[in-house]
């Protein structure tokens, strides 16, 4: 069965640093392109950073210089390690996946639950 | 970076209704890298369209999406009780990035 299961999220004060991971079963993260999308309470949808099958990374510049993005092959996992924690990174934080291949390439067609992330004093 | 604009913010309609929703780019989409989610509450999204008009697996065909460039829209032929729900429009012909969302409630 194919899933995506995050954890990591929780509440943390401004500046602080914090770690979300993202288990996958039932597909290989390093044949896939992995992001993370991120939704603040009652707010859209922002996407926030990629890893492609071949390693490259991006990220949304709301977030660069602050979050990394990095997958384990061994452990088929995501991560996302987040620096420097500001009150409007509170959101809940979701790994989703894309093929990377044909039209469908950036479409984010496998999605998990999210985990929650809260920055406040 | 590709600025989506979705229209209208909120729409009240009534089941078996017609729905044309609206997403605009502030500029082209290449290839017509353009995709649309539905989210519940307390859900995750769920992909739709890809490609600007290609279903995903398992999508009723009920849902449809056309169009190109800078104008894409995706139409629900006949509402269904389980589409009242927030769609979100999606390039990723640069970068990525998401519109605000249409609403669709009950009327």
């Amino acid at each position: 069965e194919v899933q995506l299961l995050e954890s990591g999220g929780g509440l943390i004060q401004p500046g602080g640093s914090l770690r979300l991971s993202c288990e996958v079963s039932g597909f290989t993260v390093s044949s896939n392109y992995m992001s993370w999308v991120r939704q603040a309470p009652g707010k859209g949808l922002e996407w926030v950073s990629v890893i492609y099958s071949g390693g490259s990374t991006y990220y949304a510049d709301s977030v660069k210089g602050r979050f990394t993005i990095s997958r384990d092959n061994s452990k088929n996992t995501l991560y996302l390690r987040m620096n420097s924690l500001r009150a409007e990174d509170t959101a809940l934080y979701y790994c989703a996946r894309s093929s990377g291949y044909s039209s469908t390439w950036g479409a984010f067609d496998i999605w998990g639950q999210g985990t929650m992330v809260t920055v406040s004093s | 970076e590709i600025v989506l604009t979705q229209s209208p913010g909120t729409l009240s309609l009534s089941p078996g209704e017609r729905v044309t929703l609206s997403c605009r780019a502030s500029q082209s989409v290449s290839s017509n890298y353009l995709a649309w989610y539905q989210q519940k509450p307390g859900q995750a999204p769920r992909l739709l369209i890809y490609g600007a008009s290609s279903r995903a697996t398992g999508i009723p065909d009920r849902f449809s999406g056309s169009g190109s460039g800078t104008d894409f829209t995706l139409t629900i032929s006949r509402l269904e009780p389980e589409d009242f729900a927030v769609y979100y429009c999606q390039q990723y012909g640069s970068s990525f990035t998401f519109g605000p969302g249409t609403k669709v409630d009950i009327k």
